[in-house]
């Protein structure tokens, strides 16, 4: 069964205090490694695909990376409106559907 | 205007009663999804379809059943509501040939007392 990890569940960060958020992950066979950005109240956004070990993405202040087991969500010199809830979802290339599972999130607030 | 559209976008309804939820896309997408969320307990997939004929069960489907009237609309149906039913309710589409990362409607908001 198809595993998704985030942590921590909750982050406060001051603005411009980088840190990183966890997804670890239990996958028969990697398709997809999917980061989506949430705001409260709204749907997902999505944010990366990461396909295998060692690639990497950026967008602004967030890099995503990704090894055989774990992806991480760094983010540079944060601000307020990087405050968010941020979802990590994998999708198998083999076994089944083909549905991606989502973590639960970790809640990113980000103080003035 | 919005690629992936939800409606109603709030909805207030008694238990018992029978309620429709639509989404529609523009993106020329094959799979939609279902989800609900709440609290705590993170995005969970009601039913999912890959195209106008495959339906298929997700992990909470009971209470729920869906309806595929095109590649472009696929609608949520709560035969009898009951209040553990209020949640969020998301809408998806992805594309099968692409990528497959998901794109979501902006979210329908369900109080069911």
């Amino acid at each position: 069964e198809d595993q998704v990890t985030q942590s921590p569940e909750a982050l406060r960060l001051q603005e411009g205090e980088s840190s990183s958020l966890n997804c670890s992950y239990t996958v028969s066979g990697l398709r997809g490694l999917f980061w989506y950005r949430q705001d409260p109240g709204k749907g997902p956004e999505f944010l990366f695909t990461l396909y295998s070990a060692g690639e990497e993405k950026e967008k602004e202040r967030l890099k995503a990376t990704l090894t055989k087991k774990e992806s991480f969500l760094h983010i540079t010199a944060p601000k307020p409106e990087d405050s968010a809830t941020y979802l990590c979802a994998v999708q198998a290339s083999s076994g089944g559907s083909y549905i991606p599972t989502f973590g639960r999130g970790t809640s990113l607030i980000v103080h003035p | 205007d919005a690629d992936v559209t939800q409606t109603p976008r709030n909805r207030i309804t008694k238990t018992g009663k029978r309620i429709m939820l639509e989404c529609s896309q523009t993106k020329g997408h094959d799979r939609m999804y279902w989800y609900r969320q709440d609290p705590g307990l993170g995005l969970r997939l009601i039913y999912y379809s890959f195209d106008v004929k495959d339906i298929n069960k997700g992990e909470i489907s009971d209470g729920y059943s869906v309806s595929r009237q095109a590649q472009a609309k696929f609608s949520l149906s709560l035969e009898s509501a009951i209040p553990n039913q209020t949640a969020l309710y998301f809408c998806a589409t992805s594309d099968s040939k692409l990528t497959y990362e998901q794109y979501f409607g902006p979210g329908t908001r369900l109080t069911v007392t």
